[in-house]
């Protein structure tokens, strides 16, 4: 159980398009998702936390005008980077935890490799 | 905000040596600090987690301990085996009641970590 599935699994795109990202929680209704992004060899840097049916809350440092989050399902959040510019190119992880659960858990999709040409 | 600092960045043991990594963070409230394996371009991968309640957990070959006091916590890795080679996240958060819903995760800068035949 808690699978979490994330959709493309790698993209290339041009410089000045938009890319959306899915991400699902197969088994489990999600209260909350997390949206990290990863550099080569760095860590997981979150970028913001989506609750169902109400807006994202953007970490410091993070355009919510660029990287726009829709988490419109219990099962379903959505990424996208509007206006890709080659430095947004990353590895995009989405992550959701369980309603009710104690431990705070949270469970990893696996990953979207995003690379803007 | 929390801040998780984690030391070593890379670590190479011979197979069959314990492999010890270490975090220390900075906020009195966090109270869950799982630890993460990742291999390259893959999911983080949780492998042992603890809550503040407790000072030592094992599983295995795999220990974590956590002196609350110090705010430090620690990842013990014994008879190393080259699949343990990967790169090690070490993680903390608090509790959703704390900050309103969201059970954010703070990691660790990583530790890559390489067994030797």
């Amino acid at each position: 159980g808690a699978v979490v599935s994330q959709h493309p699994s790698r993209v290339i795109c041009k410089s000045g398009t938009s890319v959306k990202i899915e991400c699902r929680s197969l088994d489990f209704q999600a209260t909350t998702m997390f949206w990290y992004r990863q550099f080569p060899k760095q860590s997981l840097m979150l970028m913001a936390t989506s609750n169902e049916g109400s807006k994202a809350t953007y970490e410091q440092g993070v355009e919510k005008d660029k990287f726009l989050i829709n988490h419109a399902s219990l099962t379903l959040s959505t990424l996208t980077v509007t206006s890709a510019h080659p430095e947004d190119s990353s590895f995009y992880i989405c992550s959701a935890s369980l309603r009710g659960d104690p431990r705070n858990e949270q469970f990893f999709g696996p990953g979207t490799r995003l690379t803007v040409l | 905000g929390e801040n998780v600092e984690q030391h070593p960045s890379t670590l190479s043991v011979q197979e069959g040596d314990s492999a010890v990594i270490k975090c220390t963070y900075s906020d009195s409230a966090s109270n869950y600090f799982p630890w993460y394996k990742q291999e390259l371009g893959k999911r983080p991968q949780l492998i042992i987690d603890i809550r503040s309640n407790v000072g030592e957990k094992k599983d295995q070959r795999i220990a974590v301990t956590l002196n609350k006091t110090a705010k430090h916590f620690s990842l013990h890795i014994t008879e190393t085996q080259p699949e343990d080679s990967a790169v090690y996240f070490c993680a903390a958060s608090m509790s959703p009641m704390l900050t309103g819903g969201g059970n954010k995760l703070t990691f660790g800068t990583g530790t890559q970590l390489k067994v030797e035949l």
